[in-house]
């Protein structure tokens, strides 16, 4: 079955450290999408990509980093920029070729700090 | 810029009632509307979607939405639950501007209890 697959599921970070969250999909999908959700706040859009070697920010990209070099593949970087990583990370993909398809979404990756 | 309410936080229900839980949009374009389900360390699961055409949207698992242009709104409801609908519900629009870019609400979630 087609689908978004997010390692590891569980991750700790320590101060000053950057790690990497992988997400790799199946479904041939151009577009991909990484999400940041805290408590009470929903998901906040943090990068998104709509082809290949292309990526925008999004509403908080500040302090993370990506990277298209494949059309299955989006890592997220969590750099030591980023104050306060502990978060519940969604990685995401659809059609991009029109607004009214659907995003379909990975299991996700809870980091945490050591 | 579209924004999303969900104005609950919380919903309490008892197993076999029925349930709404309330969503409202601002965009200045027209929009499509999505609800996604969430369960615990999971990923978001695609219950139903508002394209166009009826207003009345069935989904998954016994789920039906109902848009409404004048109010703004895109309810969720579900005439009988289940305790396994014990759950978090995101609302989520996206423009009609030739991509997809979902903004989501801050969740609502359902507590079925016996």
């Amino acid at each position: 079955d087609g689908g978004i697959t997010q390692s590891p599921k569980y991750l700790f970070r320590k101060e000053g450290q950057n790690v990497t969250l992988s997400c790799e999909q199946n479904l041939n999908h151009d577009a991909m999408y990484w999400y940041r959700q805290d408590p009470g706040q929903g998901l906040r859009l943090i990068y998104y990509s709509q082809i290949v070697n292309d990526f925008q920010k999004g509403d908080i990209a500040e302090g993370y980093s990506v990277s298209r070099e494949k059309k299955e593949s989006f890592p997220l970087t969590v750099t030591s920029a980023q104050k306060n990583p502990t978060a519940f990370y969604l990685c995401a993909s659809s059609r991009p070729d029109s607004s009214n398809q659907p995003q379909h979404f990975g299991d996700g990756t809870r980091l945490s700090i050591l | 810029a579209q924004s999303v309410t969900q104005l609950d936080s919380q919903v309490p229900v008892f197993e076999e009632a029925p349930v709404e839980l309330r969503c409202n949009y601002s965009s200045s374009v027209s929009v499509y509307l999505f609800w996604y389900v969430q369960y615990p360390n999971q990923g978001l699961q695609l219950l139903l979607k508002y394209l166009s055409g009826s207003t009345l949207v069935k989904g998954i698992n016994g789920f039906e939405a109902e848009f409404n242009k004048s109010q703004t709104s895109f309810h969720l409801r579900k005439p009988s639950v289940h305790i396994s609908d014990t759950a978090e519900y995101f609302c989520a629009v996206s423009e009609d501007t030739g991509f997809q870019k979902l903004v989501f609400g801050t969740g609502t979630r359902l507590l079925v209890s016996p």
